[in-house]
């Protein structure tokens, strides 16, 4: 079965710090995605990336950056965390020319205190 | 303007009837596709039903179905016989790329709540 899994299920961390959230996918996509998701206003695309060591900035890019070193790995990164980013963070996966069937992960519930 | 536009936040139906969830879309590029995510408690996006703007007939996928007026900008998704299983948020979605550059942009979503 194709998977696109996040390392953490929920995470807390202090303000300050820095977070890495990570994401795998086995199905050899090019292109991968985060998202955060807020209450009454959906889900919101922070980066993309459409190929190993490339990356573009979605909507809400700031306070945030992405790292693809491998094609089946998409991070991201908070470089320093405020409590406003507090969040449902998804991310997502997809094959180019394939213009349905994304496939998102399980999500990552961060609270930033 | 919103790009994507789901205006019932929270519905409640009774078991094993129908539901229409409502959604309607922005966009210029002629091109364009439209999505139905289900969001169950546990995170998860599950992705339902796809229509592509080119699509001469509605899509269906088992108890799913989209109502695509073109004209209106208007893509409902259609739930037949309503099962408990089908309470979860969900999400109206469009893709649309520009210049080699794909975006998928989604809506507020709305809450359904099967009642037994």
């Amino acid at each position: 079965d194709v998977k696109v899994t996040q390392s953490s299920r929920y995470l807390v961390k202090r303000t300050g710090e820095k977070v890495f959230l990570e994401c795998v996918q086995d199905m050899d996509h090019e292109n991968m995605f985060w998202y955060r998701q807020d209450p009454g206003l959906g889900l919101r695309l922070i980066y993309f990336s459409y190929d190993v060591k490339m990356k573009e900035k979605g909507d809400i890019p700031e306070g945030y950056s992405v790292s693809r070193e491998k094609k089946e790995r998409f991070s991201l990164i908070l470089e320093s965390a405020s409590t406003n980013q507090t969040s449902m963070y998804l991310c997502a996966s997809r094959s180019t020319g394939y213009n349905y069937g994304y496939t998102f992960g399980s999500g990552t519930r961060l609270t930033v205190v | 303007a919103q790009k994507i536009t789901q205006t019932q936040p929270g519905m409640f139906v009774q078991e094993k009837e129908a539901v229409t969830l409502d959604c309607t879309y922005d966009t210029s590029d002629p091109s364009y596709g439209l999505f139905w995510y289900k969001q169950p408690s546990s995170g998860e996006m599950i992705f339902l039903i796809y229509q592509g703007s080119y699509d001469q007939q509605n899509a269906t996928e088992g108890r799913y179905s989209l109502n695509f007026q073109k004209a209106r900008k208007s893509a409902n998704l259609v739930i037949s016989a309503s099962q408990l299983g089908d309470s979860a948020m969900y999400f109206c979605a469009m893709w649309e790329e520009d210049f080699g550059n794909e975006k998928l942009t989604f809506g507020t979503g709305t809450r359904l709540t099967i009642i037994p």
